[in-house]
């Protein structure tokens, strides 16, 4: 089965406490990537990872940092938390970075207090 | 750089009825163009992409969308509307160098009434 799964999917936490997003997919992808969605500003890239140990920042990493050890699993680590964080998350994967297919989880909304 | 513009953020229209949503794009290469479907309170599916070749581009759903170069769209098509349809729809763009990155236009929400 082709799946992208998020947890937790939804989360509150204060401001200042440190947030573990978690995702996993179970097609081999090389590529793995976490987006937040905010309204009016549709998905804004925060890293990618094109393997094990390969990682690249995206467009909006500061505050966040990564984690992929395992091919199959991609953690995204908010060390304190801010309010502006709020936000939804969506992990995705891709077969390999260029021209392929991606899968998105089911997102895990973040809300930060 | 690469962008992507989604110029409408909502769209209104009725069952029967055509469909195009509008997205432009400003990349110096070939692009990668996609377009992906978000159902309220559901994740992105894929619809289709543009890679190569023809210019229209079939997906799932009955959706196409054609790449026009002369003028840097890659606009979304269905015809007839359904009521089904509403969601919001996201246009991306992935550059052709390994190390692009794929950017989403900003959505635009469709409302199909019965």
């Amino acid at each position: 089965d082709m799946k992208v799964t998020q947890m937790p999917r939804y989360l509150i936490k204060r401001m200042g406490e440190n947030v573990l997003l978690e995702c996993g997919q179970d097609m081999s992808h090389e590529t793995m990537y976490w987006y937040r969605q905010d309204p009016g500003l549709g998905l804004q890239l925060i890293y990618i990872s094109y393997d094990v140990d390969s990682n690249s920042e995206g467009d909006i990493p500061k505050g966040y940092r990564v984690s992929r050890k395992k091919r199959e699993h991609f953690s995204l680590i908010l060390d304190s938390a801010k309010t502006n964080q709020t936000s939804v998350y969506f992990c995705a994967s891709s077969l390999s970075p260029t021209g392929n297919t991606l899968y998105f989880g089911e997102g895990s909304r973040l809300i930060v207090v | 750089a690469q962008s992507v513009d989604q110029p409408d953020a909502h769209v209104t229209l009725y069952e029967g009825a055509s469909l195009e949503l509008r997205c432009s794009y400003s990349y110096s290469a070939a692009p990668y163009l996609f377009w992906y479907v978000q159902y309220p309170g559901q994740s992105l599916q894929f619809l289709l992409k543009y890679i190569t070749g023809d210019a229209v581009v079939k997906g799932t759903k009955g959706f196409e969308a054609e790449f026009r170069k002369s003028n840097s769209s890659f606009n979304l098509k269905k015809s007839p509307a359904h009521w089904s349809d509403s969601a919001k729809y996201f246009c991306a763009l992935e550059g052709s160098s390994n190390t692009d990155k794929v950017v989403f236009g900003t959505g635009t929400r469709l409302q199909v009434s019965p």
